[in-house]
């Protein structure tokens, strides 16, 4: 069983480029988290994905925005990238409820020049 | 609003001693808690979770962590390091809103084992 898989593993772009993260969520899950973890820090929320739609946004700006497919996979993008959106960004699946383990995928480095 | 707060940025131990990492949190509602690990360029492994049933939660690789409500702690222990253990840890507590979660980290505690 395949667990939570993240292309590409690395990605490096120049400010003012957009990017493109996917996701693919654990079998038998239907919800996606994206997370942003800066150099040094702790995971932050960027927002979650369940049926498609957007449930709730951390404190983002709007540059960054996701989707969700009909087979739950997911894509975040990035516009107008500034250095510092430098990090390692994580996708997390789950099975519904709020009381379900979320379980991580390995991250894409993104690097900003 | 959740929040919680690693008392020790790193903590170093040598092999076969004792470990305890510090998590203190805030919760306006009975909190879920979880101890996550991370390995250098790996994922996020769950360590253990606290879900409101018994206060003394017992995880993988021998870790265990006591809830204690009085002083709004929730310490990560282990009886004897390994090597292995050498990796950064967060203490997290799960947001709920309305029927969904999400995740708040700690800024994490990085665990040094020596020979």
């Amino acid at each position: 069983d395949a667990g939570v898989t993240q292309s590409p593993t690395h990605l490096i772009k120049t400010r003012g480029q957009q990017v493109t993260l996917r996701c693919s969520p654990k079998s038998g899950h239907d919800t996606v988290s994206w997370y942003q973890q800066a150099l040094g820090q702790g995971p932050q929320f960027i927002f979650q994905y369940y049926e498609e739609e957007e449930r709730q946004r951390g404190n983002f700006p709007d540059r960054f925005s996701g989707h969700q497919f009909p087979n739950y996979s997911s894509e975040l993008n990035v516009n107008a990238l500034l250095l510092g959106d430098s990090a390692l960004y994580l996708c997390a699946s789950q099975q519904g409820s709020s009381y379900n383990e979320q379980f991580f995928g390995p991250g894409t480095r993104l690097t900003v020049l | 609003a959740q929040s919680v707060t690693q008392l020790d940025s790193h903590v170093s131990v040598s092999e076969g001693t004792p470990v305890l990492l510090r998590c203190n949190y805030s919760s306006s509602y009975s909190p879920s808690l979880f101890w996550y690990v991370q390995h250098p360029n790996k994922g996020l492994q769950l360590l253990l979770k606290y879900t409101s049933a018994a206060t003394l939660v017992k995880g993988i690789n021998g870790f265990e962590a006591e809830f204690k409500k009085s002083e709004t702690s929730f310490h990560l222990t282990k009886p004897s390091a390994h090597m292995s253990d050498a990796a950064e840890y967060f203490c997290v507590v799960s947001d709920r809103f309305g029927g969904y979660n999400k995740l708040i980290f700690g800024a994490g505690t990085r665990l040094a084992v020596h020979p």
